[in-house]
């Protein structure tokens, strides 16, 4: 049961530069999560953005969210080789488990 | 340290012979979760457990079986692997009995079925 769906598959930027990623959900959501895998490793949450909120920002990661257009962006401003890794979104319906989407690999060179 | 522990973190076993996968967490967490991983497809949850003796299938449970026997441990059994389960398990929990809040994940168990 696919819901999110990141765009582009793949991204490669050099150091300092920032990196734009977007994910397109299909219904209604409670909130969106997005995660980081470094390769072959575990999940890690990044951020979570509610489904009444438009903006969240962590350190140098910044979340937005249209609900109206069902999508949502991070953006990770001036990027770190330590930043190459695949990040997924995940969204929540009210009374179902989070789905996650494919991800998007981000490579940045130094 | 708070974290998600899975064993093995690697197994190649051959067609038919049981195996567990095991999940613990020191969070306390109610919430425990099974997502497999693979190439294309991402990551579907497997099995999920709202609290101890609660369990539920998710998406793509079909030759997999789990136990919440204890809040802390929530294992993975295949009773009779076959080569389509060859895959990347992660195991995961929330502290709220509910879907919604973040997951904390494991380190993954990659599993060959040959």
């Amino acid at each position: 049961s696919q819901q999110g769906e990141e765009d582009p598959q793949a991204l490669s930027i050099q150091e300092g530069e920032n990196a734009t990623m977007n994910c397109s959900y299909k219904t209604s959501i409670n909130n969106l999560q997005w995660y980081r895998q470094n390769s072959g490793r575990g999940l890690v949450h990044l951020i979570l953005i509610r489904s009444n909120e438009r903006e969240k920002h962590s350190g140098r990661l910044r979340v937005t969210l249209d609900t109206s257009k069902k999508s949502s962006s991070l953006l990770i401003t001036a990027s770190r080789a330590a930043d190459t890794a695949s990040y997924f979104c995940a969204t929540n319906q009210a009374g179902t488990a989070l789905i996650f989407g494919k991800g998007t690999t981000l490579s940045v060179s130094s | 340290e708070a974290q998600v522990t899975q064993n093995p973190r690697y197994l190649i076993t051959v067609t038919g012979k049981k195996l567990t996968v095991t999940c613990s967490q020191n969070m306390n967490h109610e919430y425990m979760s099974w997502y497999r991983q693979d190439p294309g497809l991402g990551l579907r949850q497997i099995y999920y457990s709202m609290n101890v003796e609660v369990t539920d299938k998710g998406d793509v449970p079909e030759g997999y079986k789990v136990s919440r026997k204890e809040k802390r441990n929530f294992p993975l059994i295949l009773e009779s692997p076959s080569p389509n389960q060859t895959s990347l398990y992660f195991c995961a929990s929330n502290p709220a009995g509910t879907f919604t809040g973040e997951l904390f994940f494991g380190e993954g168990s990659r599993l060959t079925v040959l």
